[in-house]
């Protein structure tokens, strides 16, 4: 089945230990998403890519990057993880189908999640 | 300024029993998207319906429906016979034409259904 995957499921990793998770899709969609989401909250996007178009939100730490080498892969780098970065990290991907920034309605798809703890 | 609210915390339920899950959303956009997500404890998000806000007619599917009303700005969801596996975490989300792809996320509704 076409779907979003998140490798590892757990990661644990040490204080200021750098630390990447990856995510791969077989949807072929040209948006990419990664979330962070601790516990008993919504999700929180930290950037998402427009094809190859990388868009950071503005009170995403700088500690935190993102590489999309291709239309199927995309990965999170925490270069320095601290213990506040403990969290579950879900990548999503959708669909734009308009020429223009006019529509939203493309729901996002999710992968498991990458739970990340930090020692 | 766009906002999405879930003022149900934590809901308890029997088995069977009908739940509704509220969701109310503020927005500036006349053209906007309206999705509903299931978070079981295995984590996933998983997505089960998205409307737009010139579509007012409700859905039903299965035991789930929705009703979305643009004159209070609402977009309710309704499980009828609840099961345990229904126990999760619900987010409404809020998608506008005018913004970049960012969902607005409501806080969330954790549902525990009780056999």
């Amino acid at each position: 089945d076409a779907m979003v995957i998140q490798n590892p499921r757990y990661q644990v990793t040490q204080f200021g230990k750098p630390v990447t998770l990856s995510c791969s899709q077989t949807l072929n969609h040209n948006v990419m998403y990664w979330y962070q989401q601790k516990s008993s909250q919504a999700p929180k996007l930290l950037f998402h890519y427009y094809d190859k178009d990388f868009n950071n939100e503005a009170d995403t730490p700088d500690n935190f990057q993102s590489r999309r080498p291709n239309t199927s892969f995309c990965f999170l780098d925490i270069r320095s993880p601290g213990l506040g970065d403990a969290a579950m990290y879900l990548c999503a991907t959708s669909r734009d189908l308009a020429v223009s920034y006019l529509a939203r309605d493309q729901p996002q798809h999710f992968g498991d999640g990458t739970r990340l703890s930090i020692l | 300024a766009q906002k999405v609210t879930q003022a149900q915390t934590e809901i308890s339920v029997v088995e069977k029993e009908d739940v509704t899950l509220d969701c109310v959303y503020e927005t500036r956009d006349t053209t906007y998207y309206l999705f509903w997500y299931k978070q079981p404890p295995s984590g996933e998000l998983v997505f089960l319906i998205r409307r737009n806000s010139f579509d007012e007619q409700n859905e039903i599917s299965g035991r789930y429906s929705w009703n979305f009303q643009k004159s209070t700005s609402s977009f309710n969801f309704t499980i009828t016979a609840s099961q345990v596996v229904d126990s999760a975490v619900y987010f409404c989300a809020l998608s506008e034409s005018s913004g970049t792809y960012k969902y607005i996320f409501g806080t969330g509704t954790r549902l525990k259904v009780l056999a």
